[in-house]
């Protein structure tokens, strides 16, 4: 079992719809990361949370610490965000642990 | 946009040849750390660094090495490339004084070892 893990694997919506991946994780942590990777590989960083909810534009990210869970939800959905959403747990020692990521497909 | 820099993007090489990739950022940042991925795969940290002359090796056993003579430069050798190296290799640094903060990737090079 990783220690972080995602779901679902794949997403495909329709252009509008609310979105929500889920991430929870195993290990004690200091920060949950959320990045993006769109398809030419290249890593945005979107949100680092350690407590409540953050919110950036369309993309809102929450934490719940007792639960060891987070999630990312975009509203609105656009076929511009589609990309790969990756969550990671910062740990101890300021390392990331990553999960294997959630594949977001929007048709317009 | 982040200042953060990977050369080559691209790179096919026979086995057996030493390389060298490239990773340098422009922002002060202390903290520097090689990730390899493979496609579709989740990110693997090989190395990491949180400041001059200080190198230490990541979670995924590799058979590169690094070296952190100056702030802004963080090169990864391999001495001899192998088939199994063939990867995607992103380098990233964050400058938070505690923990990593954000971190700030470059666009990644993609290795083939032929």
């Amino acid at each position: 079992k990783n220690e972080v893990e995602q779901s679902p694997q794949n997403l495909t919506a329709q252009e509008g719809e609310f979105i929500t991946i889920n991430c929870s994780y195993s290990v004690g942590i200091s920060a949950l990361h959320w990045l993006q990777q769109h398809p030419g590989g290249g890593i945005v960083s979107l949100f680092m949370l350690s407590s409540g909810k953050k919110k950036h534009g369309r993309l809102i990210a929450t934490i719940n610490i007792q639960e060891k869970h987070s999630s990312l939800h975009i509203t609105a959905s656009h076929p511009r965000d589609s990309a790969v959403y990756i969550c990671a747990a910062e740990t101890s020692g300021s390392r990331l642990t990553f999960g294997e990521g959630t594949q977001l497909t929007v048709n317009p | 946009e982040a200042d953060i820099y990977q050369t080559p993007r691209y790179l096919v090489i026979g086995t057996g040849k030493k390389i060298t990739l490239e990773c340098s950022q422009t922002m002060g940042h202390d903290k520097m750390y090689w990730y390899q991925q493979d496609p579709g795969m989740e990110l693997h940290l090989i190395h990491y660094s949180y400041g001059v002359n200080s190198t230490e090796k990541g979670d995924l056993s590799s058979e590169s090495t690094v070296s952190r003579i100056r702030t802004e430069h963080f090169p990864l050798t391999l001495e001899s490339a192998r088939p199994s190296h063939t990867s995607q290799y992103l380098c990233a640094s964050s400058g938070r004084d505690r923990g990593i903060g954000e971190q700030f990737f470059g666009p990644g090079t993609r290795l083939t070892v032929l």
